[in-house]
């Protein structure tokens, strides 16, 4: 298994607090990526990383921030939780993004409510 | 844009039955094509993939073919077995500058396998 860590891998919170979440990985790969998974939705990609202090947004940013201060790291913060923000949040990360050699590999998970 | 469509579930199936997923895909050029399955209560795995068209993707017993003629990659497997009940996705990752690595998800068909 990749080593890939999620923190907290559950967390219940209140409208209108700010909320951290963390991916961290021991295989020194170059690219992380928050989605989230929701009911009838799949996983959609919310913002990516290509590289300590490097970030682009996803399909489903607004309302989410990231920051990458060292490789291993990757946190996803929501500046001000609402309800539509509750969901089950998956890191992942891969090595390369060529297609020849592409996988990403995903963390466990974290479920948030936001109440 | 690009997207991808498979057929929803759940999937209810015999054990040994034979099992297909149906996932057809839009998109510009020539994406990378993906399985992904979810175990419950875990994160997502690559299950097989293929990067070019007539590609075969083949893992655990499942198939997978990449037909561009008909934008389609669907997951084959002869003979299921009750520990292949999980959450299946079909995905894709584009071949344009920007949308490589990025991958974009179906929905998920459930499938259960009963004894």
């Amino acid at each position: 298994d990749a080593g890939i860590t999620q923190s907290p891998r559950h967390k219940v919170t209140e409208t209108g607090t700010p909320v951290t979440l963390r991916c961290h990985q021991t295989e020194n790969h170059r690219y992380m990526y928050w989605y989230r998974q929701d009911p009838g939705h799949g996983l959609r990609l919310i913002h990516y990383s290509y590289g300590v202090k490097d970030t682009d947004k996803g399909e489903v940013s607004d309302g989410y921030s990231v920051s990458r201060s060292k490789t291993e790291d990757f946190l996803l913060t929501l500046e001000s939780a609402t309800s539509s923000q509750t969901s089950v949040y998956f890191c992942a990360i891969s090595e390369s993004r060529r297609a020849e050699s592409y996988e990403q590999y995903f963390g466990p998970g974290t479920r948030l409510t936001v109440t | 844009g690009d997207s991808v469509t498979q057929m929803e579930g759940p999937v209810t199936l015999s054990e040994e039955a034979f099992l297909t997923i149906n996932c057809t895909y839009t998109a510009t050029g020539y994406p990378s094509l993906f399985w992904y399955v979810q175990y419950p209560g875990e994160g997502l795995q690559l299950l097989l993939k293929a990067t070019k068209a007539d590609d075969k993707g083949s893992n655990k017993g499942f198939e997978a073919t990449y037909r561009k003629e008909t934008t389609s990659f669907h997951l084959e497997k002869g003979s299921v077995q009750v520990s292949d009940s999980a959450v299946y996705f079909c995905a894709l990752s584009g071949d344009y500058r920007g949308s490589q690595g990025n991958l974009i998800f179906g929905k998920g068909t459930k499938l259960s396998v009963k004894p």
